[in-house]
C-alpha cells in the first residue's frame, strides 16, 4: 500500500531564511507520481509540482526547488529566502501505477510553515 | 489551470438537515473528485468520477452520495447531516498534460461545513 510521511508537523522560520520540507513515500510500484500542494489560510489547494518516478532531475522554480531521491524514497521541497506569503500548509502526495498517472492521490499529513517577519 | 467553483464556501446547519455541496468546473475535465479534510489537516478521498454517469467511492467511507449528470457538475449530498460530518470538503478535477499523458488535480476553494 502506498504511504506518504511528512514528519515535520510545524516549522517556524524568520523571513529570508531557507527552509526544507521533508517528504518520504512508500510504494511497491515502479511507476508512480509525486506532487506538492500548498494550502494557504484561505483553504484551497494550490498545485506546485508533479514529478514522475522516471525523472529524478531536481527542479528549480524561482525560490522553490525540489530534490527527488529514489534511493531514499524522498521528495523534499526547499524554499529559499522565505517570505511571509509562504506561510501555509504544504502537502506532499503520491499516486501510483501506470493507469493512475495522477488520480487517487494519497496525501501526507501536511507541514504547517509559519514565516515570521 | 482549471477553474473550479464550490458553493457554499461556509455552511452552518442543524442536525438532520439535507444538504448539497456544489462543485462545478469549466474546463471540460472528465475526472472529478471529492476529498474530506478534518481539522487534523489530512485529506481523504471520499468520491470520484471518471465521467458522466460514473461515480465511485473513495478510500474513506462516507455517508454522502454524489452524482454526475453533466460533465461540469459534481454535487455531493448528505441526506441527514450530523455533527460528525463537520469538516472541510474539497472538490478537484484533473487535467491530462499535453504530450505527457500525466494528470494533475486542481482543487476548488473548499466548503467548510459545521453541523450543530
Amino acid at each position: 500500500a502506498q504511504k506518504v510521511t511528512q514528519a515535520q508537523t510545524e516549522i517556524s522560520v524568520v523571513e529570508k531564511e531557507d527552509v526544507t520540507l521533508d517528504c518520504v513515500y512508500e510504494t511497491r510500484d515502479t511507476t508512480y507520481y509525486l506532487f506538492w500542494y500548498k494550502q494557504p489560510p484561505s483553504g484551497e489547494l494550490v498545485f506546485l509540482i508533479r514529478r514522475n518516478s522516471f525523472d529524478e532531475q531536481n527542479e528549480i522554480s524561482g525560490r522553490y526547488s525540489w530534490n527527488f531521491q529514489k534511493s531514499t524514497s524522498s521528495f523534499n521541497f526547499t524554499i529559499t529566502a522565505s517570505q511571509v506569503v509562504d506561510s501555509a500548509v504544504y502537502f506532499c502526495a503520491l499516486s501510483e501505477g501506470v493507469e493512475s498517472s495522477g488520480d487517487k492521490l494519497t496525501f501526507g499529513t501536511g507541514t504547517r510553515l509559519a514565516v515570521r517577519p | 489551470e482549471a477553474d473550479i467553483y464550490q458553493t457554499p464556501r461556509y455552511l452552518v446547519i442543524g442536525t438532520g438537515k439535507k444538504i448539497t455541496l456544489e462543485c462545478s468546473q469549466t474546463m471540460g475535465h472528465d475526472k472529478m473528485y471529492w476529498y474530506q479534510q478534518d481539522p487534523g489537516m489530512e485529506l481523504h478521498l471520499i468520491h470520484y468520477s471518471y465521467g458522466v454517469n460514473s461515480t465511485e467511492k473513495g478510500d474513506l467511507s462516507s455517508e454522502s452520495t454524489v452524482s454526475r449528470i453533466r460533465t461540469e457538475h459534481f454535487p455531493l449530498t448528505l441526506e441527514s447531516a450530523r455533527p460528525s460530518h463537520t469538516s472541510q470538503y474539497l472538490c478537484a478535477s484533473s487535467e491530462y498534460g499535453a504530450g505527457t499523458g500525466e494528470e494533475t488535480q486542481y482543487f476548488g476553494p473548499g466548503t467548510r461545513l459545521l453541523v450543530l
